[in-house]
């Protein structure tokens, strides 16, 4: 299957910075690309849908202010997460649309460990 | 509304007995279903697909799931458990706009697979 990294696999910050999360399809180009929010323990909550040369649409509760996306590449997305708190803390996880066989499949990245302190 | 269950947040079983995590799916025309696996602190992989092709899908690893449309359900199975399948496991369903839904993934809370000496 298609291959998703991101970078970094975590990070540690102190609370008010900004930190940045890339994600990169390895071997294909992904006009679509998704960003997920997950809990411990629970499932992935979708954020945005990040859409290679336009803006991001977020989700409903989302502010896009504050998890600023930008999508500059057919390979490319990345989330900032802007004046960072604790509770925003959490397992972030990208994922990019291929279209195989006639259907659209999405992969997943590795996941960001974001601990803010 | 278009919804999808796991029926069972936790399975347990001993390594070389079958394996089956349950997933029923609201229904829709056209449904495209997936299942995921999820190691701790890792991203999802996919484990297979359904995409109104075979009725059995086979994956990766041994497992394989059968799409049901009389009872609504994708149910994934392995003959026989082996203490690396311990995970989360997520079904997930995706309505194709063309039935009213919104071509988003939609997530299962999700299985967790302990497997056990």
């Amino acid at each position: 299957g298609a291959v998703v990294s991101q970078h970094p696999s975590w990070v540690i910050c102190k609370s008010g910075t900004s930190v940045k999360i890339e994600c990169r399809s390895l071997d294909f180009q992904a006009t679509t690309m998704f960003w997920y929010r997950q809990f411990p323990k629970q499932s992935l909550m979708l954020m945005a849908t990040s859409n290679e040369g336009s803006k991001a649409t977020y989700e409903q509760g989302v502010e896009k202010d504050k998890f600023l996306i930008n999508h500059a590449s057919l390979t490319l997305s990345t989330l900032t997460v802007t004046s960072a708190h604790p509770e925003d803390s959490s397992f972030y996880i990208c994922s990019a649309r291929v279209r195989e066989s006639g259907t659209d499949t999405q992969y997943f990245g590795p996941g960001t460990r974001l601990t803010v302190l | 509304a278009q919804s999808v269950t796991q029926l069972d947040s936790h399975v347990s079983v001993s390594e070389g007995t079958p394996v089956l995590l349950r997933c029923n799916y609201s229904s829709s025309y056209s449904p495209s279903l997936f299942w995921y696996v999820q190691h701790p602190n890792k991203g999802l992989q996919l484990l297979l697909k359904y995409t109104s092709a075979a009725t059995l899908v086979k994956g990766i690893n041994g497992f394989e799931a059968e799409f049901k449309k009389s009872e609504t359900s994708f149910h994934l199975t392995k003959p026989s458990a082996h203490m690396s399948d311990a995970a989360e496991y997520f079904c997930v369903v995706r309505y194709s706009m063309f039935s009213g839904g919104y071509n988003k993934l939609i997530f299962g809370a999700g299985t967790r697979l302990a497997v056990h000496p």
